[in-house]
């Protein structure tokens, strides 16, 4: 069945550094992709998506590109900041589900980002 | 907008008790889920619902019951309390995916975070 799998967290970086977040999946036919950002006790909020190969979903300096030729639909960031501490989950919808367009989600990785 | 709106925020309840997560949307959405987060395994598909009166079980739907009598209201029954059931829960919503697409965005409510003692 469709799968996503993410890095392991938790990762730490120094303000201003560059982040990736790697993100693989495994699906029949064409998903869409999507990252969701978990902000300290708050719920998941939709931070951007794609949903054809090659392209880019970008929000708040953030951006992802679904490559379909290596299944991938990794998060980066060109200067992270303190605020941009939260949990990150990378998730896939595909049409081939029917009517059960469930979302399937990674474990989601943990960052944290010091000043 | 309100969006998704669950309560209560947190619950303390002794095992065998029972209780009710409430969730409402006020943005029409057809589709709503419960999910519950526990450390290491992500989130978790509890059960679902693609229109009033219709739902289905997702991932963990043992010991928990759903029903979907308006558009707005989704809530989550648990019927007799566990410690296993200690977890935090999300309740989502997402518009009904246009033909032929894939699911819209889900937007989700603060969570109920629960304790079984």
């Amino acid at each position: 069945g469709d799968s996503v799998t993410q890095m392991e967290g938790p990762v730490t970086l120094s303000e201003e550094a560059f982040l990736t977040i790697n993100c693989t999946y495994t699906a029949t036919g064409y998903p869409s992709l999507f990252w969701y950002v978990q902000y300290p006790g708050e719920g998941l909020q939709l931070l951007l998506k794609a949903t054809k190969a090659d392209d880019k979903g970008s929000n708040k300096g953030f951006e992802a590109t679904y490559r379909k030729e290596t299944t991938s639909f990794h998060l980066e960031k060109g200067s992270v900041q303190v605020s941009d501490s939260a949990v990150y989950f990378c998730a896939l919808s595909n049409p081939n589900a029917g009517n059960n367009r469930k979302l399937i989600w990674g474990l989601g990785t943990s960052l944290a980002v010091n000043p | 907008n309100a969006g998704v709106t669950q309560t209560p925020k947190f619950q303390v309840l002794k095992t065998g008790q029972s209780m009710t997560l409430q969730c409402a949307q006020d943005m029409n959405h057809e589709y709503m889920s419960w999910y519950r987060q526990d450390p290491g395994m992500g989130l978790r598909l509890i059960h679902y619902s693609v229109g009033a009166g219709i739902t289905d079980q997702g991932e963990v739907p043992n010991g928990y019951n759903v029903s979907r009598s308006t558009t707005e209201d989704f809530p989550l029954r648990l019927l007799s309390a566990a410690p296993s059931q200690t977890s935090v829960y999300f309740c989502a919503s997402s518009q009904r995916p246009s033909f032929g697409t894939t699911n819209q965005p889900q937007h989700f409510g603060d969570g109920t975070r629960l304790s079984i003692l």
